[in-house]
């Protein structure tokens, strides 16, 4: 089984419409990120979080939103999806320990706001 | 000035040759840095980290730190179609955040 999954794989919706992508791993890392990855532009963090109580935002936080509903779970809400959100996002954890610290990534979820 | 830069490529190279890909980036106090291959439409996968100036190798890939330069690349020895993907730099920051480089293409042909 995966270590790092995100659900769902693929999702079209329309302007307007809110939308949660989901990740989840069994690596037993503290540690998890939200990036967004478009053409050109590589990858860009949007939130990050160190704990459950500790979420801050990254690069790109506007018109996004997360929640860490428990040490294994991180999602990410679009409130109100922009054609501009449509993008790859992917999730990614590590620990906190320089040993561990490598961010793993989850297989993506593309995302098309039409 | 982007904080990790490459060039885009496509960077095409014939199989059994070194590959060589390009990374600076901005921030003297970086001390972590990174390889990601992604294949297309799927996430990406570490290659290498490397912390020290100098050489680092395993297997055909070498990745290379010259921290006075700013500068950080990976060679790709004997390529191989399969080889052929984006290769992501990145370079840690603060509280572990990674900052990428928007990725250089490989393309490996027979």
């Amino acid at each position: 089984d995966a270590d790092v999954t995100q659900t769902p794989r693929n999702r079209i919706t329309k302007t307007g419409k809110r939308i949660m992508l989901e990740c989840s791993q069994t690596k037993g890392h503290d540690r998890m990120y939200w990036y967004r990855q478009d053409p050109g532009l590589g990858l860009r963090l949007i939130y990050y979080s160190f704990d459950v109580k500790d979420i801050n935002k990254g690069e790109i936080s506007d018109g996004y939103s997360v929640s860490r509903q428990a040490q294994a779970k991180f999602s990410l809400s679009l409130e109100s999806a922009i054609p501009n959100q449509t993008a790859l996002y992917f999730c990614a954890t590590s620990g906190r320990d320089s040993s561990t610290d490598t961010q793993y990534f989850g297989p993506g979820t593309r995302l098309t706001v039409l | 000035q982007k904080e990790v830069e490459q060039n885009s490529g496509p960077l095409s190279v014939p199989e059994g040759a070194i590959a060589s890909l390009n990374c600076t980036y901005s921030d003297r106090v970086s001390q972590s840095f990174f390889w990601y291959r992604q294949y297309s439409g799927k996430s990406p996968e570490l290659i290498m980290s490397i912390y020290s100036n100098g050489d680092k190798e395993d297997g055909r890939f070498t990745a290379q730190l010259n921290k006075a330069s700013q500068y950080v690349s990976l060679l790709i020895r004997d390529s191989q179609p399969s080889d052929s993907a984006t290769y992501l730099c990145a370079v840690r920051g603060g509280y572990n955040k990674l900052i990428f480089g928007a990725g250089t293409r490989l393309a490996v042909h027979p």
